[in-house]
């Protein structure tokens, strides 16, 4: 199964910062594209499904690069909240049985 | 409201004890899923149904087994045979393969001393 790629963190950032991280992903033949996030000792959460034309909902936006193979996840304005694990998911329909292969995520630290 | 719902939270077992964990939706998904995920590790992914009826191994499916009678329902089954069982399960479903999102339950933490 093709490989994706996270890097582990942790990203330590002030409140009200903005950060970014990205998700690289082997498998040029890749074709859906996801951000979860999961909260210490919790289910990962859908955050934000990825599309070619990159895409926003409020303070996240999400992107993907083909050409380069990565999606990245800006969060702008960062909040205690946003504090939690975020996990690359990226789907191929030759992968495996379930088709999904998942990154080990990022873990982000917001600071007061 | 629409969710899937796995239980218990919490499960205790004594080594070499079968244990089944249970997990049920009613967001009419075809696809079910079980993960086990372990301290710092990624979602590894363990059964897998696409429809009802059948479903197909995954990554780590050695040492667990799983049925698919009804839509809704898809129980996992730890067995003995299983050599390091304690961590933390993951049922999801999706409307479809590899290209639809996975809804989540809130997992099961099994620890079997």
């Amino acid at each position: 199964r093709k490989e994706v790629e996270q890097d582990p963190g942790p990203f330590n950032v002030p409140e009200g910062a903005t950060v970014a991280f990205n998700c690289t992903y082997s498998n040029s033949a890749s074709q859906s594209f996801f951000w979860y996030r999961q909260d210490c000792r919790k289910e990962p959460k859908l955050l934000m499904s990825v599309y070619s034309s990159g895409n926003e909902d409020g303070r996240f936006t999400a992107q993907l690069n083909r050409a380069s193979q990565y999606i990245s996840l800006l969060i702008r304005d960062s909040k205690l909240s946003d504090s939690a694990t975020y996990l690359c998911v990226v789907g191929f329909s030759g992968g495996g049985a379930d088709g999904l292969t998942f990154g080990k995520g990022t873990h982000l630290i917001i600071q007061p | 409201d629409g969710g899937i719902t796995q239980s218990p939270k919490y499960l205790f077992r004594k080594e070499g004890q079968n244990v089944t964990l249970s997990c049920e939706q009613n967001l009419n998904h075809d696809a079910m899923y079980w993960y086990r995920q372990d301290p710092g590790q990624g979602l590894r992914l363990i059964y897998y149904s696409q429809i009802v009826n059948d479903f197909q191994k995954g990554d780590i499916a050695e040492g667990y087994s799983v049925s698919r009678e009804k839509k809704e329902s898809f129980p996992l089954t730890v067995t003995s045979a299983q050599k390091n069982p304690t961590a933390f399960y993951l049922c999801a479903s999706s409307a479809g393969p590899y290209n639809s999102p996975l809804h989540f339950g809130n997992g099961t933490r099994l620890t079997v001393t």
